[in-house]
């Protein structure tokens, strides 16, 4: 069954460094989110992307994240100078939705930063 | 976009129990999904129901909408073990609109 795969599956970073989180979503799915959970909160969104280009984005979404599709296939998160309250595990789901679609969500395992 | 909210926070029950789990939302949707999230893992789509439908099966779990007060229930009967987890509601608006998550039901099932 094909699945959403985002690695790493845990990053341990030093304050003010720059993360990269990947994600290959499923291969026919058009529409590409990150959520984000901090231990113990619920399932934040994020940003959505489609067309190569952000739909929407969250409050948390500032400018220190950044989305990218640099490929057919991978999806990117990227977080420029990261701060201990990034400190969270990190969900990338896609869908193959359109106008008309149903929009379920499939999702990977994600990938648990620690900001040191 | 909305989320749901789900009731009661936490349920407790004995293997082979039935579990029923209810949500609430504000406004008009095109459908509403429910999904499990184990223990430090990713959410999993178990069933999505349309608004036009009003019940809805797959395997043990049985999904029910009434659009008109702006609720649905998730009911797994027979529970397992491995069903413990926390259970979240999303209301949809379709498409490629994102979902938003509530805090969830966390179901513990007792051996």
């Amino acid at each position: 069954e094909p699945e959403v795969t985002q690695t790493p599956s845990h990053q341990v970073t030093q304050m003010g460094q720059e993360v990269i989180l990947r994600c290959v979503p499923i291969s026919n799915h058009l529409y590409f989110y990150w959520y984000r959970q901090i231990l113990g909160q619920k399932v934040e969104f994020l940003v959505s992307f489609y067309n190569n280009e952000i739909s929407e984005k969250s409050e948390i979404f500032d400018d220190q994240f950044s989305v990218e599709r640099p490929d057919g296939s991978n999806f990117t998160l990227k977080i420029r100078s990261t701060k201990l309250e990034d400190s969270a595990m990190y969900f990338c789901a896609s869908t193959l939705a359109g106008g008309y679609g149903t929009g379920e969500l499939f999702f990977g395992e994600g990938s648990r930063l620690t900001v040191l | 976009s909305q989320q749901g909210e789900e009731d009661p926070q936490a349920l407790s029950i004995q293997e082979g129990e039935n579990a029923t789990m209810n949500c609430s939302y504000k406004t008009s949707i095109n459908n509403l999904q429910w999904y499990r999230q184990n223990s430090g893992r990713g959410l999993v789509h178990l069933i999505l129901i349309r608004s036009n439908e009003r019940e809805k099966h797959s395997g043990r779990l049985r999904v029910t909408l009434d659009t008109s007060k702006k609720s649905s229930s998730l009911l797994i009967t027979a529970s397992r073990a491995a069903d413990t987890a926390s259970y979240f509601c999303a209301p949809s608006p379709g498409g490629y609109q994102k979902v938003t998550f509530g805090t969830g039901t966390k179901l513990q099932v007792i051996p």
